[in-house]
């Protein structure tokens, strides 16, 4: 199989504050892994591309500053939302993928921010 | 450019069959079929890798038309576990795979 998880899947903070949402791939190694962000009854929305050992790459629109990605081994992304607002609420959502003959992508099970 | 699927929404009752369609106006060479159910994250199905690849899973299947630029996903004899939202994804010139709007199927009793 493949297996992705997650860390925290919720998380309630205060405004201004940062948070910290881990992307781990349990049983292969993700040379890319995905952030997504999703609003109610939308689709998902790729907010960036992490690489292992490389600077991580923006959709248009999402800000670099705001949304810090590491991508620190094969197996781990970070996301950290940098003093977090009551408009960065949102279900965010990791990938990783997975290559070979049926290169698709393994999603985690997500993370709910709720900022006050 | 993010694929098109339709309907937007289906509702059925159990028993019945349903297909959602998903089109590019770019080429497709690969198609990813997602489940996400409320509140939670997408489930993979499956991935058709060439022109008139069809496929299953359960009662699920899918068939792609690399010609036409189109993925069909076809639910058969519905079941309840089977409502939720259904994405289709392709994977752009950049390497990200871009969904499409979903397609929201409720089935009911």
């Amino acid at each position: 199989g493949a297996v992705v998880s997650q860390h925290p899947s919720r998380v309630i903070c205060k405004s201004g504050t940062s948070v910290k949402i881990e992307c781990r791939s349990l049983d292969f190694q993700a040379t890319t892994m995905f952030w997504y962000r999703q609003f109610p009854k939308q689709s998902l929305m790729l907010m960036a591309t992490s690489n292992e050992g490389s600077k991580a790459t923006y959709e248009q629109g999402v800000e670099k500053d705001k949304f810090l990605i590491n991508h620190a081994s094969l197996t781990l992304s970070t996301l950290t939302v940098t003093s977090a607002h009551p408009e960065d609420s949102s279900f965010y959502i990791c990938s990783a993928r997975k290559g070979g003959l049926a290169d698709t992508q393994y999603f985690g099970p997500g993370t709910r921010l709720t900022v006050l | 450019q993010q694929p098109v699927q339709s309907p937007q929404a289906v509702i059925l009752r159990e028993g019945e069959d349903a297909v959602i369609n998903c089109s590019s106006s770019k080429a497709l060479y690969s198609v990813h079929w997602y489940r996400q159910k409320h509140g939670e994250a997408p489930v993979f199905l499956m991935i058709l890798l060439k022109g008139g690849e069809q496929k299953g899973h359960e009662k699920i299947s899918a068939s792609f038309n690399e010609k036409k630029q189109q993925s069909s996903l076809y639910l058969t004899a519905s079941q309840l576990s089977y409502s939720g939202t259904y994405f289709c994804g392709a994977y752009n010139q950049g390497g990200k795979l871009i969904f499409g709007q979903g397609t929201e199927l409720s089935v009911k009793p």
